[in-house]
């Protein structure tokens, strides 16, 4: 079945340390990507995207993201993680590429301890 | 405004109540989506708007849960008869084309008694 997984439900980080979230995804064609942030009581605010060309994307607050193709994988990135990255992360996809119809994956949890 | 709005931002509802929940886009976007998130779990598609047209509602977990957008720009979810398994957070996006990036709003928190 079609699917967007994401493997840790919780991470824990110290802050100051890497980060990197997993993301995979099971469709066929190469779909839109992309990472969205949830804090607490909050809608969905988006971290980057990817529709195509170079498989490395930066987005805001200092995250990154590396698309492979061969591992259906967009896992998201940090080199140093702060305090106020705590929250919920969201990998989703656009399979379809023209509808606009995202699918989400069940999110990670990110605790950072100080 | 600025960002995509969402009323009531919270709404208790008695099981059997029929809701309301309004979403204010953003102005001018042309593509409005309607997603469901129960607890603990990523969004799930319910519904997609471009201007008025309702293009796909494929997400729709039952025909009692209905959503309009007559003059292409506010939209409303209806829900009939609430559940309680119909408890969730109701999270709207809109966009200014698809495919493109989806803006959300804050979100309204079902809690059905």
């Amino acid at each position: 079945a079609q699917s967007v997984t994401q493997p840790d439900i919780h991470i824990t980080v110290s802050e100051g340390a890497s980060l990197e979230l997993r993301c995979n995804y099971s469709y066929g064609a190469t779909p839109y990507l992309f990472w969205y942030v949830q804090s607490p009581g909050q809608g969905l605010q988006l971290l980057l995207k990817y529709f195509s060309g170079d498989t490395l994307v930066q987005g805001i607050k200092g995250f990154e993201a590396e698309f492979k193709r061969s591992q259906s994988s967009f896992n998201l990135r940090k080199p140093s993680v702060h305090w106020s990255d705590a929250a919920e992360y969201f990998c989703a996809v656009d399979p379809s590429s023209n509808t606009g119809k995202l699918i989400f994956g069940q999110g990670t949890t990110l605790q950072v301890k100080p | 405004g600025a960002g995509v709005s969402q009323s009531p931002r919270y709404k208790v509802a008695k099981r059997g109540q029929d809701v309301a929940l309004r979403c204010d886009p953003i102005s001018g976007h042309v593509s409005l989506f309607w997603y469901q998130q129960a607890l603990g779990q990523g969004p799930e598609f319910l519904t997609y708007f471009q201007n008025e047209a309702q293009l796909d509602k494929s997400g729709l977990p039952s025909d009692r849960f209905f959503a309009e957008r007559p003059e292409g720009s506010v939209s409303t979810l209806k829900i009939q008869r609430t559940q309680q398994e119909d408890s969730a957070v109701y999270l709207c996006a809109s966009s200014l084309r698809t495919p493109n990036i989806q803006y959300f709003g804050a979100g309204t928190r079902l809690s059905v008694l």
